[in-house]
């Protein structure tokens, strides 16, 4: 499976946005970009995926490198609710297995 | 969007004894559902994977006979921990995939896990 590399922290104010990088230079033409998060103590919730356009959803957007080595996951504002680890995972094709890295932490402060 | 339940959430055990986790989707049929386990500071670890009506598929390195999972149904797997032992302390979340051709099949919908202490 190809890799992801992220940053292993990062911060934001709250309000503000954040943007959460992701290398993936080894990624396939089939790699789905996944974004996964987990909250304190919970399991983790899926974000967002897409495999070329940028895509947004109600949580966050996903912006795409145009040669797909790297993406990024764009909170547009901010909460002490998004403080959390956010996962970056490539899923290929049809393939349901999540192999999770060890994540971005995120903090969020006042 | 679809629910995944865990029961129970927390559970001290003695050292020896097996423990039963329960993974539930509340409102859809999962055909495959995944556990995973994780330590305290840590990325979540796939354990196995259980399809229903055969046996799960366990990832390299996890014990089958130690970890016990039953897929009976569509909406219920369970994880049991036999001989229980104070390292297999941790917490085990299950998941759960939507069956191939759902609008959501790419997603995997998670439960709040299920956090084990051996004493």
């Amino acid at each position: 499976d190809a890799k992801t590399t992220q940053p292993n922290s990062m911060e934001s104010n709250e309000e503000e946005p954040v943007h959460l990088p992701c290398n993936h230079s080894t990624i396939s033409g089939t790699d789905y970009i996944h974004w996964y998060r987990q909250l304190p103590s919970q399991g983790p919730e899926y974000v967002i995926h897409g495999l070329t356009s940028n895509v947004n959803n109600r949580m966050a957007s996903l912006a795409i490198a145009e040669d797909r080595k790297s993406s990024t996951l764009i909170l547009h504002r901010a909460t002490l609710r998004d403080a959390a680890v956010y996962y970056c995972i490539l899923l290929r094709g049809t393939a349901s297995k999540l192999t999770f890295g060890t994540g971005t932490r995120l903090q969020v402060t006042l | 969007g679809a629910v995944v339940s865990q029961h129970p959430s927390r559970v001290i055990c003695k050292s020896g004894t097996s423990v039963k986790i329960e993974c539930r989707s509340l409102d859809f049929q999962a055909t495959t559902m995944f556990w995973y386990r994780q330590f305290p500071k840590q990325s979540l670890m796939l354990m196995a994977t259980s399809n229903e009506g055969s046996k799960a598929t366990y990832e390299q390195g996890v014990e089958k006979d130690k970890f016990l999972i039953n897929h009976a149904s569509l909406t219920l797997s369970t994880l049991t921990v036999t001989s229980a032992h104070p390292e297999d302390s941790s917490f085990y979340i299950c998941s759960a995939r939507l069956p191939s051709g759902g609008a959501l099949f790419n997603e995997q919908f998670f439960g709040p896990g299920t956090r084990l202490t051996v004493l």
